[in-house]
């Protein structure tokens, strides 16, 4: 079964811009979620999403948002790029059979870098 | 609010010697707690998990985690570490009915020598 793929791995942006980034599930998995690792702040939640709602959210502003398709795909925006805007942005997903037991699968992540 | 601890930024072990990666818990309700592990310029991958029953839980590479209510801590070991061992270790907890929203630990960075 393949794991969780995150589109592109890298990329690098100037101030002011927009980034979209992409992130495919585990297939059955109906929850993704987003994460943000700074070295300074570590690992942050940003969103999950299940079954294309927003299900927890995050303490960021709302220059970051996502969204889930019906295939349980998700996209994640982050519009007006700032400086400390630069980051591991890390997709997760869950078979979540709503029993609050199940581990997130990690992708790779998405190295994001804003000039 | 829910936070983890995780009180050495770093450890350093012996190859061959058991290590201990320490972590820290609090939480409303129920805790529901994870360990992962990133290598560099990678994602997280799962270690092991606690959710209930047995306080010694059995995991991935030979790692296990000791879950102690009184003293709210969730301590990874080995009894014997690897050079291949040498990562960055995350503790998280989820409460209830918090889906996939899960409070990380600020990271431990293991360092095995030979």
């Amino acid at each position: 079964k393949a794991g969780v793929t995150q589109t592109p791995r890298y990329l690098i942006k100037t101030r002011g811009q927009q980034v979209t980034l992409s992130c495919s599930p585990i297939s059955g998995h109906r929850s993704v979620s987003w994460y943000q690792q700074t070295p300074g702040q570590g690992l942050q939640f940003l969103f999950e999403y299940f079954s294309e709602t927003q299900r927890n959210k995050g303490n960021f502003p709302g220059r970051f948002s996502g969204r889930q398709f019906s295939n349980s795909r998700s996209e994640m925006n982050v519009s007006t790029l700032e400086l400390g805007d630069s980051a591991l942005y890390l997709c997760a997903s869950s078979l979540d059979l709503g029993q609050n037991t199940g581990e997130l699968f990690f992708g790779e992540g998405s190295r994001l870098t804003v000039l | 609010a829910q936070s983890v601890a995780q009180p050495e930024d770093q450890v350093n072990v012996a190859e061959g010697n058991p290590l201990t990666v320490k972590c820290t818990y609090s939480v409303s309700g129920n805790p529901y707690l994870f360990w992962y592990v990133q290598y560099p310029n990678r994602g997280l991958q799962f270690l092991l998990k606690y959710i209930t029953g047995d306080n010694l839980v059995k995991g991935s590479y030979g790692f296990e985690a000791e879950f102690n209510k009184s003293q709210t801590s969730f301590h990874l070991k080995k009894p014997s570490a690897l050079v291949s061992d040498s990562a960055l270790y995350f503790c998280a907890v989820r409460s209830d009915n918090q889906g996939g929203k899960l409070i990380f630990g600020q990271g431990t960075e293991l360092s095995v020598k030979p």
